[in-house]
Parts: structure tokens; sequence; C-alpha cells
């Protein structure tokens, strides 16, 4: 069956610090794969896309990786900060649809 | 500049009613979805419209509708509520994929339905 799976349920840092979160997929082949951040009650709001055939995408702090083969993302956040506190989900289209199926997320919390 | 719009931003219902959700995507965004996250979850996708037609089928209960309109607005239906339906629904929007095929979702800030 479909599963996306991310390294844990929370994870804490201390500031200054890289954070590396993880998502795994099984029986998906995505042309690209999403990370979003949600902060609490809020909608999840974009931050990357890297595509099937890119191995690595950065922007300011964030740096994702995606392995085809080993079926996983990597998401970066280097010199984490309290503000980065938050759940980040990734994302993937399903194999039948359009439709976007998201990863339970990880709560990261950054302590000061 | 404009994001996505949910209505209404909170609703509590009793058991079996009806409730209503709107969302008006950003402008010129022709597709819709909707996402229903219950507490400690990741959202769970619904359904979705292109053009005003429905485009993919998640895991909605035969109890919810849903449709887009004329002017791109979507709106989800809910008949029958059950406790298990209070959630956190979201809507989100993306740009055509003629003009970037990046796929990135807009969400809204959702609407909480709390059945009592």
């Amino acid at each position: 069956s479909q599963k996306i799976e991310q390294n844990s349920e929370a994870l804490n840092i201390q500031e200054g610090k890289t954070a590396t979160l993880t998502c795994n997929y099984t029986n998906y082949s995505p042309a690209y794969l999403q990370w979003y951040r949600q902060d609490p009650g809020r909608g999840p709001v974009f931050l990357l896309l890297i595509r099937e055939n890119e191995k690595e995408k950065r922007k300011e702090r964030l740096k994702v990786t995606f392995d085809t083969t080993l079926k996983q993302s990597l998401f970066h956040i280097t010199a984490s900060q309290p503000a980065d506190s938050a759940t980040y989900l990734c994302a993937l289209v399903s194999n039948y649809g359009q439709n976007f199926v998201f990863g339970p997320g990880t709560r990261l919390s950054v302590l000061p | 500049a404009a994001g996505v719009i949910q209505s209404p931003r909170h609703l509590i219902k009793e058991k079996r009613e009806t409730a209503t959700l709107k969302c008006y995507p950003i402008p010129r965004h022709d597709t819709v979805y909707w996402y229903q996250q219950g507490p400690g979850q990741d959202p769970q996708f619904l359904i979705s419209f292109y053009e005003k037609m429905q485009s993919d089928k998640g895991s909605i209960p035969d109890r919810f509708s849903a449709q887009q309109f004329s002017d791109y607005h979507s709106e989800l239906n809910m008949s029958s509520l059950e406790l298990g339906d209070s959630a956190l629904y979201f809507c989100a929007s993306s740009v055509p994929r003629v003009i970037a095929n990046t796929g990135e979702l807009f969400f809204g800030e959702g609407s909480r339905l709390t059945v009592l």
C-alpha cells in the first residue's frame, strides 16, 4: 500500500544547529516532492519543491535533497532559530490523480 | 497579494445538522482542493476541482459533496454531521499547470468545524 513516513513525530534541537527532517515514501513514483510548514491552527505554507531529476534544491537556510532510489527526501534547516519551530510536512502527488498527499509531519522545536 | 479566502472561520453545529463551507481561490487559480485535518493529524485529501469539474476524489464521505462554480469559488456541503467530522477544513488553490508546473498549493486559513 502507499505510505508516506516522516522520521519522527517531534524533533528538538538547539538554536544554531542544523535540523534534518526525513520523508520516506513507498509505492509512489512522484514527479516531484514538496515541503510545507504549518503553524498551529494555520494552513500549510509552501517552502520548497524538488523534481525527480533534481538531487538538491536550496533556498536561503533551507536545503532539500531527493533520492528516488532510496525513495527519500531530506529537509535541512541550517542555523536554526526558535522562529523555525513548527510542523513540517512533505507532500507528493499521488500516482492516480492530481491530488497532493501529505506525510504525517514532524514537529520541530528549536530551543534557545 | 490576495490569498485563499475561506468562510466561515469557525462553525459550531449539532449532530445530524448540515454545514456549508466556502472557498474563494486566488484570482486566476483554476484548481481547488479540499483537505480535512483532525487534531494532531496530517491534512487528508477530500476532493479537488479543475475548471469547475471534479478532478480527483479522496477520502470524502458520501455525506459530503462539493462543487466549483463558474467564478471558481468552491463549496463543501456536509450533511448528517457526526462528532468525528469535527476538524479543520482547508481549501487550497493552485495556478494553472500550463503557466507554472510547480504544483505549489496555496492554503487558506481553514474553517474550524465543531460538531456537538
